[in-house]
């Protein structure tokens, strides 16, 4: 079945610093790729997302490149700030034979200290 | 546009009793899906509803169970609640097209069973 990994938290950083957070899939079809972020006593929002091979994902100042070669998805950031603290979903969706079924990582908790 | 809605935010329960959460999604969204989210666990799919059918199940006990009405709102119900069951539910409502499932959280339910 479809899974997806991502790197082990938690992660912190000084503001100002370089963010990464490594994702891979395994996906039977060909799937869509998402990055949700989920803030303390919130739900999921949706970050960035790529929908075919070499797309690139991008909100605010956060990207992504859909990689089919290597199956990944990192998630970067050149500048974190203290309000980019929170947790860090990875997630793929198979339209053609999972519909509406999201798989996700386990997240990585990010904290951004000043 | 008003986002996806939950009720309630928060639920006690006992062993044994059931209990039965509510989601609105976002308006002329007509796919709901459930989640449970728990820290062991992570983000685990319920199931999905589309068009009053359910259209995905994941891998779940038959006492946890939903139904979609014609205005697209969902319901979950728990029967026979177990320790286990204590989680952040989440409903996520979505506008299938052509290029993934991009998914509308809501706040989520917090569930505790004691």
């Amino acid at each position: 079945g479809d899974s997806v990994t991502q790197m082990e938290g938690p992660v912190t950083l000084s503001e100002e610093a370089f963010l990464t957070i490594n994702c891979t899939y395994t996906a039977t079809g060909y799937p869509s790729l998402f990055w949700y972020v989920q803030y303390p006593g919130e739900g999921l929002q949706l970050l960035l997302k790529a929908t075919k091979a070499d797309d690139k994902g991008s909100n605010k100042g956060f990207e992504a490149t859909y990689r089919k070669e290597t199956t990944s998805f990192h998630l970067e950031k050149g500048s974190v700030q203290v309000s980019d603290s929170a947790v860090y979903f990875c997630a793929l969706s198979d339209s053609n034979t999972n519909a509406g079924k999201s798989t996700f990582g386990d997240g990585t908790t990010l904290t951004v200290k000043p | 546009k008003a986002g996806v809605t939950q009720t309630p935010r928060y639920l006690i329960k006992t062993r044994g009793q059931q209990v039965t959460l509510s989601c609105s999604p976002i308006s002329g969204h007509r796919s709901v899906s459930w989640y449970q989210q728990t820290p062991g666990q992570g983000l685990q799919f319920l199931f999905e509803y589309f068009s009053e059918t359910q259209r995905n199940k994941g891998n779940f006990p038959g006492r946890f169970s939903g139904r979609q009405f014609s205005n697209s709102r969902s319901e979950m119900n728990v029967s026979t609640l177990e320790l286990g069951d204590s989680a952040l539910y989440l409903c996520a409502s979505s506008l299938p097209r052509g290029g993934g499932y991009e998914q509308y959280f809501g706040p989520g339910t917090r569930l505790t069973v004691t």
